[in-house]
């Protein structure tokens, strides 16, 4: 069975600053993790994802994601926040092919000019 | 990757009645994935619907009042029944698709549905 665990349903930061946005999971099998932004009234849209492949993911729009095992954790950072990154964050986890996402509960970013 | 559609992309119904929504993909795809994202919630899986069997529900979601359709590997429908105020939420529908490094589940746009 897989979970995650979102920690802070907000994060706020002022423009130019660093975003971290944490997420720990737990899986009884190898994970696969993923990243998912939602703009206000939007869709999801896929930022970037763990494949059991190189441990630092870099996504779209400067986002980047270290996978540590020994921690059980999948932060997701961006060295400087822009206004345009406000958004609801989602951290997800799935055990293999063909099965479903679970998600966390979701993080909204807001960015202070 | 996989591009996704649905319809209707929102709906205000009445209570009691019914809405089918629609998730067409525009390649075939094995597993679609029905998710409910209620107001300021998180997504939560209704079903998992496999082309040619009946659809695995999640506890808490039956199929009597979530039926769902898989008549082939692009499409599917999702009908919430006898709707209630309860049941305003966004409905996105999900499959995987294998990128070239590794498989990754797509969402639809989402139908906003409201229910008065």
């Amino acid at each position: 069975a897989q979970s995650v665990t979102q920690l802070g349903s907000h994060v706020s930061v002022s423009e130019g600053a660093l975003v971290l946005l944490r997420c720990n999971y737990s899986s009884s099998v190898p994970p696969y993790l993923f990243w998912y932004v939602q703009y206000p009234n939007q869709g999801l849209q896929l930022l970037l994802k763990y494949t059991s492949a190189a441990t630092l993911v870099k996504g779209i729009n400067g986002f980047e994601a270290e996978f540590k095992k020994s921690e059980t954790s999948f932060h997701l950072t961006k060295p400087s926040a822009h206004m345009s990154d406000a958004a609801e964050y989602f951290c997800a986890v799935s055990g293999r092919r063909n099965t479903p996402l679970v998600f966390g509960k979701g993080t909204r970013l807001s960015v202070i000019a | 990757s996989a591009v996704i559609s649905q319809k209707p992309s929102r709906d205000i119904c009445q209570r009691g009645t019914s809405l089918t929504i629609q998730c067409q993909v525009d390649s075939q795809v094995t597993m679609m994935f029905w998710y409910r994202q209620q107001p300021g919630q998180s997504l939560t899986l209704i079903a998992t619907a496999n082309q040619g069997s009946e659809a695995t529900y999640e506890s808490g979601f039956v199929i009597d009042k979530f039926p769902i359709s898989r008549p082939n590997l692009t499409f599917s429908t999702l009908t919430v029944s006898n709707m209630s105020p309860e049941d305003s939420s966004i409905y996105l529908c999900s499959v995987e698709s294998r990128d070239r490094f590794a498989d990754t589940q797509y969402f639809g746009p989402g139908t906003r549905l409201t229910v008065l």
